[in-house]
């Protein structure tokens, strides 16, 4: 399976409190896209980042890049508690297909 | 727009029964996607269209698992007999080749299969 593995599988935080969370992959990739899902929701596309991209802000995401390391990570600064949700790396590998293939998940708790 | 249409939202059959779940994609995107989630297996891509052209079926369990895209506004996902083990949520998702080919994909709800 070429299926991203996210660590941690679960963390919980305090609000305010910033989360980290990381992405390895197998193979090279085109972009990697983080994506959040609610409890009984679909997925929302969070962030892109390109593979000749290091690193990448969106409002108070975080994404960073390791292509050596094939690894991602995605901080939330700041916390708040309508941040608890489940958030997903998503890989575009590069071979021609537009599929994505999702990682297992990171649940994120975030206390008020 | 409305964004991904699912339907229905929930589905309990009988085992051995036929299910139809339905989608209706973001107007304007040229790609599909049928994806199935539970907590043992994670997210797995089962199949996707491009311009309602099946590209890729491989993630397809079986013979029982067909999906059609007769226009560019509906696709289908039929499982025929179903069972047990089909009890997940399905979602479809679709998107649009950007500019620079990079996808972006907008999921729809979801639909909540439980086969009894």
């Amino acid at each position: 399976s070429q299926q991203g593995e996210e660590d941690p599988q679960a963390l919980s935080i305090q609000e305010g409190e910033n989360a980290t969370m990381n992405c390895s992959y197998k193979t090279s990739i085109n972009n990697l896209q983080w994506y959040r899902q609610n409890s009984g929701r679909g997925l929302v596309h969070l962030i892109l980042i390109r593979s000749n991209e290091r690193e990448k802000h969106s409002g108070r995401l975080r994404v960073t890049l390791d292509t050596s390391k094939k690894s991602s990570s995605l901080l939330i600064t700041a916390s708040r508690a309508a941040d608890t949700a489940s958030y997903f790396c998503a890989t575009d590998y590069y071979t021609g297909r537009r599929a994505l293939t999702f990682g297992s998940g990171t649940r994120l708790q975030v206390q008020p | 727009d409305a964004g991904v249409i699912q339907s229905p939202r929930h589905e309990v059959t009988e085992m051995g029964q036929e299910v139809t779940l339905r989608c209706k994609p973001i107007s304007g995107h040229d790609y599909l996607f049928w994806y199935r989630q539970t907590m043992m297996r994670g997210l797995e891509l089962l199949i996707y269209f491009n311009n309602n052209v099946p590209i890729d079926d491989s993630g397809m369990p079986e013979d029982r698992f067909s999906a059609k895209m007769p226009n560019a506004s509906f696709s289908t996902l039929k499982i025929q007999p179903s069972e047990p083990r089909d009890s997940a949520v399905y979602f479809c998702a679709s998107s649009g080749l950007a500019g620079d080919g990079y996808n972006e994909q907008f999921f729809g709800p979801g639909t909540r299969l439980t086969v009894l």
